[in-house]
């Protein structure tokens, strides 16, 4: 059964601090592994990672792909209090009808 | 439009009512997807349309549980004879095609079954 599994489930740090979140995957014919910021209610896209994309980068935040461990890691650097949010996985499959294969997510809580 | 857009943002109802949630994915998109989110938890898949193909309906709950999708474009969740545990966020979302990179989510209902 395919399955995406995130750690840590919460995370409290202090604003400047660096996480790392964690995403490990089983799942049959990947393509891509997604990362999303839920705030409110509405997940938004930080990152897409394929075989030919394996590192992304865009400001303070980064994602590295690890396709022999099966994972990823999203850090964060000098976090700020908007980082505030669940942090969500996902895996994109190339075969099945529905393709998408969601973690429980990470709720990262950046204290001032 | 310029994302996808949901409606209502919030319903409250009362429990064996029937309830509709609206859903207007991104202006060409062919694949759009309902997720149920409980506090605290992940994204649960409901139901995922494909351009004109038959909906993949395997994560639905129940049979008091249905969705539509009309002209290709707008979709309607349905979910007849609340009960408390349907009391969740529902979030739609659309791709260009499905398989074909990332989903755009809308900003979700928040059910309430009193």
């Amino acid at each position: 059964e395919d399955k995406v599994v995130q750690s840590p489930l919460s995370l409290v740090v202090h604003e400047g601090d660096t996480v790392t979140l964690n995403c490990s995957y089983e799942v049959t014919n990947f393509r891509s592994l997604l990362w999303y910021k839920q705030e409110k209610k509405a997940p938004t896209f930080l990152f897409m990672l394929t075989s030919s994309g394996i590192e992304k980068k865009s400001g303070r935040l980064s994602s590295i792909l690890d396709k022999k461990e099966l994972s990823s890691i999203l850090n964060i650097t000098a976090t700020q209090t908007g980082d505030s949010a669940i942090y969500l996985c996902a895996v994109e499959k190339t075969s099945g009808t529905y393709k998408y294969i969601f973690g429980t997510g990470t709720r990262l809580k950046v204290l001032a | 439009g310029a994302g996808v857009s949901q409606s209502p943002s919030n319903k409250v109802t009362e429990k064996g009512k029937d309830v509709e949630l609206r859903c207007d994915p991104i202006s060409g998109h062919t694949a759009l997807y309902w997720y149920r989110q409980s506090l605290g938890q992940g994204l649960e898949f409901l139901i995922y349309f494909q351009g004109n193909s038959a909906p993949d309906k395997s994560g639905l709950p129940s049979d008091r549980f249905s969705a539509e999708r009309t002209g290709g474009s707008v979709s309607t969740l349905t979910i007849q004879r609340t009960q408390q545990e349907d009391s969740a966020v529902y979030l739609c979302a659309s791709s260009e095609t499905s398989g074909r990179g990332t989903q755009y989510f809308g900003p979700g209902t928040r059910l309430l079954v009193l």
